[in-house]
C-alpha cells in the first residue's frame, strides 16, 4: 500500500495564479483532511471530508476550495494564491474521527 | 469543545537523558488522545494512542504516555533520549461518540545534544 500520497512535492506560483493539489489514499477511509502547517502555528485544518461527495470548511478556510468526487482523492485548489498562503500542506485520512491520521508528505509551496 | 496545550515549543535534552513532552487537553465527554512526531521534510506519524481501557500506553521507539484524567493530561515520555529522536512532536484529542475533528497541540520541538 503507498498510503497517503501528495501531488505535487513543491510548487512555486506567483501571486493571482491558481493551481489544485491532489492527495490520494488507498486505504478505504471515509474521512480526508487538508492542512497548512506553519512555522509556530502547528497545523492548521482548511478543510475536511467525511465521505465522497462531502466537504466541509475547517479553521482556515478562505482562500481555498476542495472536492471530494471519488473516495480515494482530495483535491485542494488556490483559485488566486496570495503570499499569506506560502507553507507545507498535508493530506491525511482516516477511519473516522476517533482514528489515527495517516498523513502524506507535504507540499511545499511558495507564492511570490 | 475540546483543546489542547503543549508546554514549551522546545525542550533541549542530553544524548541518554529522560524526555519528557507536556499535553494537556480539555474536553467535555471522555477524550481520544494521540502522539504524533514529525521528522525533518516528513509527514506526521502517529507514535501512540489512548482510547480507551490501560492508561498507560506503549508506543514506536520507546515511548510511552500516561493518560491521567484528573490532571487531564497525556504526557510523552521516553527514558533515555537518543540522538535521533530530535523531531517535531504533536499531541492531538478527539472526543468519544461524536463527529469532531482532531485538535492539534502546536508542537514542541525536541532537540538532542550528544
Amino acid at each position: 500500500n503507498a498510503g497517503v500520497t501528495q501531488t505535487p512535492k513543491f510548487r512555486v506560483l506567483k501571486t493571482g495564479q491558481s493551481m489544485t493539489l491532489l492527495c490520494a489514499q488507498d486505504m478505504n477511509h471515509e474521512y480526508m483532511y487538508w492542512y497548512r502547517q506553519d512555522p509556530g502555528m502547528g497545523l492548521r485544518l482548511i478543510h475536511y471530508s467525511v465521505g465522497e461527495g462531502t466537504t466541509a470548511k475547517g479553521e482556515v478556510p478562505d482562500g481555498y476550495n476542495v472536492s471530494r468526487l471519488k473516495k480515494q482523492n482530495f483535491l485542494l485548489g488556490l483559485e488566486s494564491a496570495a503570499p499569506s498562503q506560502t507553507s507545507v500542506y498535508f493530506c491525511a485520512s482516516s477511519y473516522g474521527t476517533v482514528y489515527e491520521q495517516y498523513f502524506g508528505p507535504g507540499t511545499r509551496l511558495t507564492v511570490t | 469543545a475540546q483543546s489542547v496545550t503543549q508546554l514549551g515549543s522546545h525542550v533541549s535534552v542530553s544524548e541518554g537523558a529522560l524526555v519528557l513532552l507536556r499535553c494537556n487537553y480539555s474536553s467535555s465527554v471522555p477524550p481520544y488522545l494521540f502522539w504524533y512526531v514529525q521528522y525533518p521534510n516528513q509527514g506526521l506519524q502517529l507514535l501512540l494512542k489512548y482510547t480507551t481501557g490501560a492508561t498507560l500506553v506503549k508506543g514506536i521507539n520507546g515511548f510511552e504516555a500516561e493518560f491521567k484524567k484528573s490532571e487531564t493530561s497525556f504526557h510523552l515520555t521516553k527514558p533515555s533520549a537518543h540522538m535521533s529522536d530530535a523531531a517535531e512532536y504533536f499531541c492531538a484529542v478527539n472526543l468519544s461518540g461524536g463527529s469532531y475533528i482532531p485538535t492539534f497541540g502546536r508542537g514542541t520541538s525536541l532537540i538532542v545534544h550528544p
